[in-house]
């Protein structure tokens, strides 16, 4: 069974440039989560999904940051403009839905450099 | 709000000695810890899950144990090799966030052959 998939997983833009990323979660897990993760650091949650259903944004930097979920499956973090400052690994991760005891599983993870 | 604290940041040793690795927590009201590993450039890979209320589990080489009294949980690594040289994680989910995790800074291993 596949895991968490991320794409791109390597992504160079200059500052101001938007930038998108696309995550695919394990089948059947309705809980999807975007983190970003800083050099040395760990993940730090951007946002939480229950189905298309955004629960926890608090983190997300709303002036420039956006995600969506349609269909309750795959989910996109877009980035618009990007800054120096924004410059990590966002890591996507899934577990399942209503199981608070459920495993998280993370995918590859999508380095971005801003130039 | 859950802190997690990972002592020592890096730890070097020599290929065949047995380790810990040391995960604290502020608030001992959590469903579940996890362990993982993360490799360089990589995401992170899932190790154990221990359940509230459960003391440890282990898998091949590795035990993790958990003491949510005192919020701490230590990972016990057997005969290490320089293949388990990595990043070491923790991660709490809380009762209070339901589906929130919260990390710690992690454990840089080295192995040394």
């Amino acid at each position: 069974e596949a895991g968490v998939v991320q794409s791109p997983r390597y992504k160079i833009i200059e500052k101001k440039q938007p930038v998108a990323f696309w995550c695919n979660p394990i089948s059947g897990h309705n809980t999807l989560y975007w983190y970003r993760q800083n050099l040395g650091q760990g993940p730090e949650l951007l946002i939480r999904y229950e189905n298309e259903e955004a629960v926890d944004d608090s983190q997300l930097p709303k002036d420039r940051f956006s995600a969506e979920r349609l269909k309750g499956v795959d989910s996109t973090l877009k980035i618009q403009p990007a800054e120096l400052g924004d410059s990590a690994v966002y890591l996507c991760a899934s577990s399942l839905k209503g199981q608070f005891t459920g495993e998280l599983f993370f995918g590859e993870g999508s380095r971005l450099t801003v130039l | 709000k859950q802190e997690v604290t990972q002592i020592p940041a890096a730890l070097s040793v020599p290929e065949g000695e047995n380790l810990v690795l040391n995960c604290s927590f502020t608030d001992s009201a959590i469903y579940n810890l996890q362990w993982f590993r993360q490799d360089p450039g990589k995401g992170l890979t899932s190790l154990l899950l221990i359940q509230s209320s459960q003391r440890e589990q282990t898998s091949g080489r590795l035990n993790a144990s958990l003491d949510k009294s005192s919020g701490r949980s230590t990972l016990y690594i057997a005969a290490s090799q320089p293949g388990d040289s990595a990043t070491y994680l923790c991660a709490v989910r809380p009762r209070d966030t339901g589906n929130q995790f919260y990390f710690g800074t992690g454990t840089s291993l080295t192995v040394i052959p």
